[in-house]
């Protein structure tokens, strides 16, 4: 099966201004994760779809971030305006369903990530 | 608080070794996935393992939820085998309100030298 498709893979932008990132899961999953990898650190989670509705945006900087999942397939997720600390990897992941309990519906794919550099 | 620690942070070892990498982590979890980060960035799950034992190939993870903890073991170690592996965990009781948030901890760098 094909695996998770991100666009673009780098990015350079200066602070301020703006920066969108593609994602496009495996077919059929359900969910749809956005998580951001500063260096030397894991992956935080930054928003949480099931299909095309929010399950978790707690960590999500909402006055600079935002996340769209337009019919519960492809997501972009977007920064305006962009700050230095921004500079990370976006990774984008899928899952069939989430759920408790030991299902391995539950694994987490990921996308090769969107390195993003802010100057 | 809510906490998922990695042991070693930094792993050398020499092609053919073994190993063993620690998760430890502080509430009840429903899920627990243990992930391998190549050179180039890419995370590649190698275990959903929220409980009990489970072999693939070299590897093999064992998560023992009672006492909080999980390891990864890795049999003769080959210098692909190099990277970040990091484990990931969902807790309980975040469940209801933030399905499926895994939690990552700050990985262990593994490097194997030829």
């Amino acid at each position: 099966e094909a695996g998770v498709a991100q666009s673009p893979r780098y990015k350079i932008i200066e602070k301020r201004q703006s920066v969108a990132f593609w994602c496009n899961p495996i077919s059929g999953h359900a969910t749809l994760y956005w998580y951001q990898q500063i260096l030397g650190q894991g992956p935080k989670l930054l928003i949480q779809f099931q299909n095309n509705g929010v399950v978790d945006d707690s960590q999500l900087p909402k006055d600079r971030f935002s996340a769209e999942r337009l019919k519960g397939v492809d997501s972009t997720l977007k920064i305006q305006p962009a700050k230095l600390e921004d500079s990370a990897v976006y990774l984008c992941a899928s899952s069939l369903v989430i759920s408790g309990g030991d299902s391995g519906a539950n694994v987490l794919t990921f996308g090769a990530g969107s390195r993003l550099t802010v100057l | 608080g809510i906490q998922v620690e990695q042991s070693p942070p930094d792993l050398i070892l020499q092609e053919g070794a073994n190993s063993t990498l620690r998760c430890n982590f502080s509430d009840s979890v429903n899920n627990l996935q243990w992930f391998h980060q190549n050179p180039w960035g890419q995370l590649i799950n190698l275990f959903y393992i929220p409980s009990g034992t489970k072999q693939n190939g070299r590897l093999s993870a064992t998560t023992v939820a009672t006492e909080r903890y999980s390891l990864l073991y890795i049999s003769s170690s080959q210098t692909t085998d190099s990277g970040v592996y990091f484990c990931a965990v969902g807790f309980s009781r975040l469940w209801g309100g933030s399905q499926g948030n895994l939690i990552f901890g700050k990985g262990t760098k593994l490097s194997v030298k030829p």
